[in-house]
């Protein structure tokens, strides 16, 4: 079945460190990959998306690139701020499907 | 614009007692609605989703039970709450039909059962 895999969190970085969350997918066809954002107590946001492969999506600093061949869609940013810390959520949606699949989510702690 | 509301923001309930939660959607017409709950430090797991008024499909069997008796509303529902039923849910919609565009989150229920 369709499945994303997450990088075990926490992940804490010094504030203007490089940022890198990794996320590999598994789907039969072509998914779309999203990056969702949740702040501590509120919902989830859109952050970023990608719907083919090649495709690099970016928002607020972050980039992550559909990697067909690698089946991955890693997230990077490279100066965190103390107010990216939240969690990250990598997502696939598939055209055939209703249905939005999750990874496990990464924590991410950036220390002033 | 397109807006969703999701109500109450926080609930503690006992052990055996009704839940109701409710999500509605503003600006759009017949939107993808889901129900989703994330667990204390874990991830996002779906409850269930629909893409039409009376149309529900359950993804994990469980206490609880949804229904969407208005084509923007979706509800929650449980008739007797577990401890394990705690969490975090979050009604979320999305553009049909089908989800390869993003979908749009509420601000979630916190639930505690005590």
């Amino acid at each position: 079945g369709n499945s994303v895999t997450q990088m075990e969190g926490p992940v804490t970085l010094s504030e203007e460190a490089f940022l890198t969350i990794n996320c590999t997918y598994t789907a039969t066809g072509y998914p779309s990959l999203f990056w969702y954002v949740q702040y501590p107590g509120e919902g989830l946001q859109l952050l970023l998306k990608a719907t083919k492969a090649d495709d690099k999506g970016s928002n607020k600093g972050f980039e992550a690139t559909y990697r067909k061949e690698t089946t991955s869609f890693h997230l990077e940013k490279g100066s965190v701020q103390v107010s990216d810390s939240a969690v990250y959520f990598c997502a696939l949606g598939m055209d055939s499907s209703y249905k939005l699949i999750f990874g496990s989510g990464t924590r991410l702690l950036v220390r002033p | 614009s397109q807006t969703i509301h999701q109500w109450p923001a926080t609930l503690v309930q006992p052990v055996g007692s009704p839940l109701s939660l409710e999500c509605t959607v503003e600006g759009t017409s017949n939107p993808n609605l889901y129900w989703y709950r994330q667990a204390a430090g874990r991830g996002l797991q779906l409850l269930f989703y629909s893409i039409g008024i009376g149309q529900i499909s359950s993804e994990v069997p469980q206490n609880l039970s949804a229904s969407r008796p208005q084509d923007r509303q979706f509800i929650l529902s449980s008739k007797k709450l577990l401890l394990s039923d705690s969490g975090f849910y979050l009604c979320a919609w999305s553009v049909p039909p089908r989800l390869n565009t993003e979908a749009f989150f509420g601000q979630g229920t916190r639930l505690t059962v005590v």
